[in-house]
């Protein structure tokens, strides 16, 4: 079993459409949380981490159920712009700072 | 400041063939990352580095080695080069921990794309 799950999608959703990806971790130790962003063949970037008590950033709402293992990102009226891969990412507790990356979900959003 | 950069972005090799991927960052940072990305894969650790002199193994260490030369530079070395290693190469360096939002945040470098014949 992956460490870290997605649903590689893709996900392709008309812009102003509200979307959710999911990701579940399988290690009970994990201990931080994120959500990068990857536009097409270029390098990742950090988009927010994901806090317990879930938190928003503009458009861009995360969630964590630490309880179910499981990690949400909401994004609200999707734009053309946001068309790009998500990647979940978690780290260990004492790992040197290790990232642990799901496969990613694909998004798409068209006109 | 130029972050961390690459080089080379492409290369092809043919099996059994040797190269050095190259990385340096100007942040200052001290923990440095190779990672590996292939299709349906996500990225994969390959070595990293907590600090100038110390390396470690990650999730995928067969087949490479890698040399922290001081604290900017973090080279990974390919010494008999396989099909298997095609992939894109990303490297990564950490911000310090501060209790800042960016604890943990990495900042990549632009990728080298690698084709092994």
């Amino acid at each position: 079993r992956k460490e870290v799950e997605q649903d590689p999608g893709p996900f392709n959703v008309p812009e102003g459409a509200t979307v959710a990806f999911n990701c579940t971790y399988s290690n009970s130790a994990s201990q931080s949380f994120f959500w990068y962003r990857q536009d097409c063949r270029k390098e990742p970037k950090l988009l927010m981490s994901v806090y317990s008590s879930g938190n928003e950033d503009g458009r861009f709402t995360a969630q964590l159920n630490r309880a179910s293992q499981y990690i949400s990102l909401l994004i609200r009226d999707s734009k053309l712009s946001d068309s790009a891969t998500y990647l979940c990412v978690v780290t260990l507790y004492n790992q040197g700072g290790k990232l642990i990356f799901g496969q990613g979900t694909e998004l798409s959003v068209k006109p | 400041n130029a972050g961390v950069t690459q080089t080379p972005k492409f290369q092809v090799l043919k099996t059994g063939q040797s190269m050095t991927l190259q990385c340096a960052q100007d942040m200052n940072h001290n923990s440095m990352y190779w990672y590996r990305q292939d299709p349906g894969m996500g990225l994969r650790l390959i070595y990293y580095s907590a600090s100038e002199g110390t390396t470690d193994k990650g999730e995928v260490p067969n087949g490479y080695n890698v040399s922290r030369l001081n604290k900017r530079e973090f080279s990974l070395r390919l010494e008999s080069a396989a099909p298997s290693q095609t992939s894109v190469y990303f490297c990564a360096s950490r911000s310090p921990t501060s209790g800042s939002i960016s604890y943990n945040e990495q900042f990549f470098g632009p990728g080298t794309r690698l084709t092994v014949l």
